[in-house]
């Protein structure tokens, strides 16, 4: 079973409010990953948590800030975002780790983020 | 210079044949590679690995490495319309800190024509 989980599938919010975007596996995989994907064009990497521990902050704007309270959850707090932080948020997980160059990455089915 | 790249596209392909995809990367310490598969509107969605120079076959799926001339492809054989999706190359870069994480290409958008 390779399943990643993300809720809600869409979410509509207006600038000045705060929203969660969540993630969730239950493969025992150690490194969950957030990626920001527009419209064609590929994901990219925002952060990294590899055993509970944030490992990789892609430069990424503080109005958002990852959580990861267990190794099966990974959460993103959303707070006065921009009309161009719209885009589809994929989560990700692997087994290994950061240490493992063969490490694989599935992803979830993505949140639609819609900010107004 | 882009550490991977792919050709955009469309390729287009009539269906029951081969398509060939292919990506290269700028960074001669890579070692693994990835091609995913993502439909509209929908994640990416694993098809194969492949770390070692030559060919590993999955079904319809072959991917090929070159690790000499920093190349990389995926072959589809017998191309259904339901192929027709955008395909992502990713490959594994080491960092400073001796950890790893992916770099994608751009993707290259495939139409198997019916």
């Amino acid at each position: 079973d390779t399943e990643v989980t993300q809720t809600p599938k869409h979410l509509v919010m207006g600038m000045t409010n705060k929203k969660s975007l969540k993630c969730e596996q239950h493969m025992g995989h150690r490194a969950m990953y957030w990626y920001k994907q527009k419209a064609k064009k590929p994901p990219e990497l925002m952060f990294v948590y590899s055993y509970e521990k944030l490992s990789i902050n892609e430069s990424v704007p503080s109005r958002f800030s990852p959580e990861c309270p267990n190794s099966s959850l990974l959460n993103l707090h959303l707070h006065a975002l921009q009309p161009e932080d719209s885009a589809l948020y994929l989560c990700a997980s692997s087994r290994a780790g950061l240490a493992d160059l063969t490490d694989t990455q599935y992803f979830g089915p993505g949140t639609r983020l819609t900010v107004l | 210079q882009k550490e991977v790249e792919q050709n955009s596209g469309p390729l287009s392909v009539p269906e029951g044949a081969i398509a060939s995809l292919n990506c290269t990367y700028s960074d001669r310490v890579s070692q693994s590679f990835f091609w995913y598969r993502q439909y509209s509107g929908k994640s990416p969605e694993l098809i194969m690995s492949i770390y070692s120079n030559g060919d590993k076959e999955d079904g319809r799926f072959t991917a090929q490495l070159n690790k000499a001339s920093q190349y990389v492809s995926l072959l589809i054989r017998d191309s259904q319309p339901s192929d027709s999706a955008t395909y992502l190359c990713a490959v594994n870069i080491p960092s400073v800190s001796g950890t790893y994480k992916y770099i994608f290409g751009t993707g290259t958008r495939l139409k198997v024509l019916a």
